[in-house]
């Protein structure tokens, strides 16, 4: 069964430094990844996903991230983070069959201070 | 994008009712719609495969008769937490595939369920 592992519950960074939240995931077969955002009280925005073509991702406000076989990652990096980027980030993983759910890490929370 | 609705966004119920949440796509078919539960500060467990026409697929531990979901139709899937109590208070979000499409998945807002 396939799984990810989200290093690091908690992240704190200064705004406008380097943002990078580890995930790792597990998979018997070729894995479809996603990063998702979620603001308090909301539903799940999505960042950025990778399906098996360009192993860099870029996703939406500024973030990316890149497919890494030999290491089972999947991190996610933005250059200079602001304080809008404070979130709960979500790792997901599914075998991309139609009808197959995502499976969730537990979610890192990052905090951007000034 | 493609969107989906939740309906309601915040309920809050009595010891022993049952609520129903909607989770409606609005500009797409979705045979397949997932029901996900969240505790605060916590990550979404998923619940259900709900599939258009047939019966539901439950993970293991869920309740079948606690928590009933039904996908009537291709935009439409429900879910009822029945004679709800205290500990069913949580965060409930559902997500749509549409047809055709892999890998991703759409996401309503979520519906916040407070059981007193």
């Amino acid at each position: 069964a396939q799984s990810v592992t989200q290093l690091g519950s908690h992240v704190s960074v200064s705004e406008g430094a380097l943002v990078l939240l580890r995930c790792n995931y597990s998979s018997s077969v070729p894995p479809y990844l996603f990063w998702y955002v979620q603001y308090p009280n909301q539903g799940l925005q999505l960042l950025l996903k990778y399906t098996s073509a360009a192993t860099l991702v870029k996703g939406i406000n500024g973030f990316e991230a890149e497919f890494k076989k030999s290491e089972t990652s999947f991190h996610l990096t933005k250059p200079s983070a602001h304080m809008s980027d404070a979130a709960e980030y979500f790792c997901a993983v599914s075998v991309g069959q139609a009808g197959t759910a995502l499976i969730f890490g537990k979610g890192t929370t990052l905090s951007v201070s000034s | 994008g493609a969107v989906v609705s939740q309906h309601p966004s915040w309920v809050i119920c009595k010891s022993g009712t049952s609520v129903k949440i909607e989770c409606r796509s609005l500009d797409f078919q979705a045979t397949t719609m997932f029901w996900y539960r969240q505790f605060p500060k916590q990550s979404l467990m998923l619940m259900a495969t709900s599939n258009e026409g047939s019966k539901a697929t439950y993970e293991q531990g869920v309740e079948k008769d606690k928590f009933l979901i039904n996908h009537a139709s291709l935009t439409l899937s429900t879910l009822t937490v029945t004679s709800a109590h205290p500990e069913d208070s949580s965060f409930y979000i559902c997500s749509a595939r549409e047809s055709g499409l892999t890998g991703e998945l759409f996401f309503g807002e979520g519906s916040r369920l407070t059981v007193l």
